[in-house]
């Protein structure tokens, strides 16, 4: 049984650019969260989404990120417009049910240049 | 406003030693306290959890101790070993409909030397 798989591991964008964050839960799982670490810090939630549904958004910047996770596919979060503050780990986390221990991915690397 | 408060930032001990890893929480909510661990280039592990109906909880080398009144609890290693050097993060969630959601604290970057 694989782990949650996320790609890219690291992504390189430009300012302006749009990032996009691939989450694939572990199988069975179909309740996702994303979190976001940055540099000497520890990780903070964006979003918590189930399948088709986002179920809690409170962690999410207002403007230019959004995440979905559709009936069939992985899970996206998707940054337009990026800025060098962007620049973090964004880690996605999996769980099979709504307060069952969520299991974490590796992590995307994101570096706006 | 820092929900879960982590100290120290950094920690060096020998092998051997009892790394301390304490953290405090503000929201009398939290139900549920989590450590994980976590090395570089890899996402966050869970290592030990704890509720607060108990004041202490064990898994082989790794022990929390929790204080309900001071709304504190520590993580403590055992006999530490180099393979232990990661970084630790305590986490908290409460009973909410949004699921398992997680308070972190800012990480303890732990280093044990031979």
């Amino acid at each position: 049984n694989a782990g949650v798989m996320q790609n890219p591991r690291h992504l390189v964008r430009r300012r302006g650019q749009e990032a996009r964050l691939r989450c694939s839960p572990m199988k069975g799982h179909s309740h996702v969260y994303w979190y976001r670490q940055l540099p000497e810090e520890g990780l903070k939630f964006m979003v918590y989404l189930q399948k088709e549904n986002i179920i809690d958004e409170s962690g999410m910047p207002k403007e230019r990120f959004s995440a979905e996770f559709p009936k069939e596919g992985p899970s996206i979060l998707r940054i337009q417009q990026v800025v060098r503050g962007d620049s973090a780990a964004y880690f996605c986390a999996s769980s099979p049910t709504q307060y069952r221990e969520a299991f974490f991915g590796q992590g995307t690397r994101l570096t706006v240049v | 406003q820092q929900q879960v408060k982590q100290s120290p930032q950094s920690l060096i001990v020998q092998k051997g030693g009892i790394p301390i890893i304490n953290c405090a929480y503000e929201n009398t909510a939290f139900d549920y306290f989590p450590w994980y661990q976590q090395f570089p280039g890899k996402g966050p592990a869970l290592l030990i959890a704890i509720r607060p109906d108990v004041s202490e909880k064990k898994e082989g080398r790794f022990t929390i101790s929790f204080n309900k009144s001071a709304k504190q609890f520590s993580l403590h290693i055992m006999d530490s070993q180099p393979g232990d050097s990661a970084t630790y993060f305590c986490a908290a969630t409460q009973p909410t409909g949004g699921g398992n959601k997680l308070t972190f604290g800012t990480g303890t970057q732990l280093k044990v030397e031979l």
